[in-house]
């Protein structure tokens, strides 16, 4: 059972370079986000999506996008790679639900930015 | 605005002694979800326990259980007999209505390392 499986789990781009952060579940999960994680901040937001074709901003969007054309995928692309970018990126899915679906993690990508 | 305080950014605890990990929360809305993660230095984000806005009775599972106490907006995490395992960042999070119950806030974590 692969839960939810990111890639890469490390990665180093330099100023302005793009790039996509990818992550699939096979929980057939509809909700699905995508946080950072960076020291003494917790874990903020960034986009989220309640189903296929459906996204919306979280509280930290600018330089990200996002889409969902199927229910296992959730990419997240940096248009423009920039220092301030440096962090640890999550990706969580959950059932549909009310205030009680816990969510569940993939392990991470580690993203440096020269 | 929705908010989760931890005000503990460290904590000690000594081996099969029981801790308490605080979390205070801020929100308008009548219905939402409280839950604790821990994250271990290896770094994957494992749920521990969820307490319901509604719910009466404190949650439990195992040697965690969460002090809920909604006139003020607290929801603790009680960790019993410590083991070293349980040295691992704890983050509390609020799960509540804006888009859809989607949006879920953290709280910055609390850092927990247990003595031997």
């Amino acid at each position: 059972n692969a839960g939810v499986t990111q890639t890469p789990k490390f990665q180093v781009l330099k100023t302005g370079q793009s790039m996509t952060l990818q992550c699939a579940q096979d929980m057939n999960h509809e909700y699905m986000s995508w946080y950072r994680q960076d020291p003494g901040m917790g874990l903020r937001l960034i986009h989220y999506s309640v189903g296929a074709g459906i996204t919306d901003q979280g509280e930290v969007p600018n330089g990200y996008n996002v889409s969902r054309s199927t229910t296992e995928d959730f990419p997240l692309r940096l248009l423009s790679a920039a220092p301030s970018q440096t962090s640890v990126y999550f990706c969580a899915s959950s059932v549909q639900g009310n205030s009680n679906q816990p969510q569940h993690f993939g392990d991470g990508t580690r993203l440096s930015i020269l | 605005a929705q908010k989760i305080t931890q005000t503990q950014p460290g904590m000690f605890v000594q081996e099969k002694e029981a801790v308490t990990l605080d979390c205070t929360y801020d929100t308008s809305d009548q219905s939402y979800g409280l839950f604790w993660y821990k994250q271990p230095s290896s770094g994957e984000m494992i749920f521990l326990i969820y307490q319901g806005s509604y719910d009466e009775q404190n949650a439990t599972e195992g040697r965690y259980s969460l002090n809920f106490q909604k006139a003020r907006k607290s929801a603790n995490l009680v960790i019993s007999a410590s083991q070293l395992g349980d040295s691992a960042m704890y983050f509390c999070a609020m799960r509540d209505p804006r888009g859809g119950y989607q949006k879920v806030t953290f709280g910055i974590g609390t850092k927990l390392q247990v003595i031997p």
